[in-house]
């Protein structure tokens, strides 16, 4: 029972490049969210996608895009990567239902764009 | 737009020591979560408050919401060094619809003996 994994760990991109980062959970949950977080800024929501077939947008998601691929995998995909992406990428995932509402993280990828 | 504001930012603690850190937030939500943070590591989850009034404890720490201040607080009780972390509180942005959270920048505890 891996809980929530990410893919890859650490990437190192050029301007310009573009890249996907993969997430699968095996815990059934229905939603699923992707986070960056920068040095003091705290976390910050880019998309979610509340069940599977549906995506929105959070707090921050100009220069990227997302895939919600099915119930278990959800993927953010950098189409032209910019050195303001440089960040720690989060996954998180919620079984969405009453009473139980945490968000369980993935271990995180670490971007650097040069 | 939703604000979640924490204080402090920055809190150096003796052993055996009790304090406080705040999580202020704009707008109406009676959804409130605690996170824990490890250097170099994900979040972990510490509590999720529900409600006005809410309180809830684990170990050494002590989290409470009061919806009409739009205030939490995490307590921290004789505090140890496996406590050194950085603390998050987050609001759900839609008052718990989606889960769709705003974070604080995070408090950032050393617990020095």
């Amino acid at each position: 029972n891996a809980g929530v994994t990410q893919t890859p760990k650490f990437q190192v991109l050029k301007t310009g490049q573009s890249m996907t980062l993969q997430c699968a959970q095996d815990m059934n949950h229905n939603s699923m969210y992707w986070y960056r977080q920068d040095p003091g800024m705290g976390l910050r929501l880019i998309y979610y996608s509340a069940s599977e077939g549906t995506t929105d947008k959070g707090e921050v998601p100009n220069g990227y895009n997302v895939s919600r691929l099915n119930k278990r995998e959800f993927s953010l995909r950098l189409e032209s990567a910019a050195p303001s992406q440089t960040s720690v990428y989060f996954c998180a995932t919620r079984w969405g239902g009453v009473g139980t509402d945490t968000q369980y993280f993935g271990p995180g990828t670490r971007l650097t764009v040069l | 737009e939703l604000k979640v504001e924490q204080n402090p930012l920055f809190l150096s603690m003796q052993e055996g020591k009790n304090y406080t850190i705040y999580c202020n937030y704009s707008t109406t939500s009676d959804r409130l979560y605690w996170y824990r943070q490890d250097p170099g590591k994900s979040l972990e989850s510490l509590f999720v408050l529900l409600s006005n009034g809410a309180v809830k404890q684990e170990g050494r720490l002590m989290a409470s919401l009061d919806t009409k201040a739009r205030l939490s607080t995490l307590h921290i009780t004789a505090a140890v060094h496996d406590l050194s972390a950085t603390y998050f509180c987050a609001v759900d942005m839609h008052g718990g619809s989606q889960g769709n959270l705003i974070f604080g920048k995070g408090t950032k505890l050393s617990v020095k003996p």
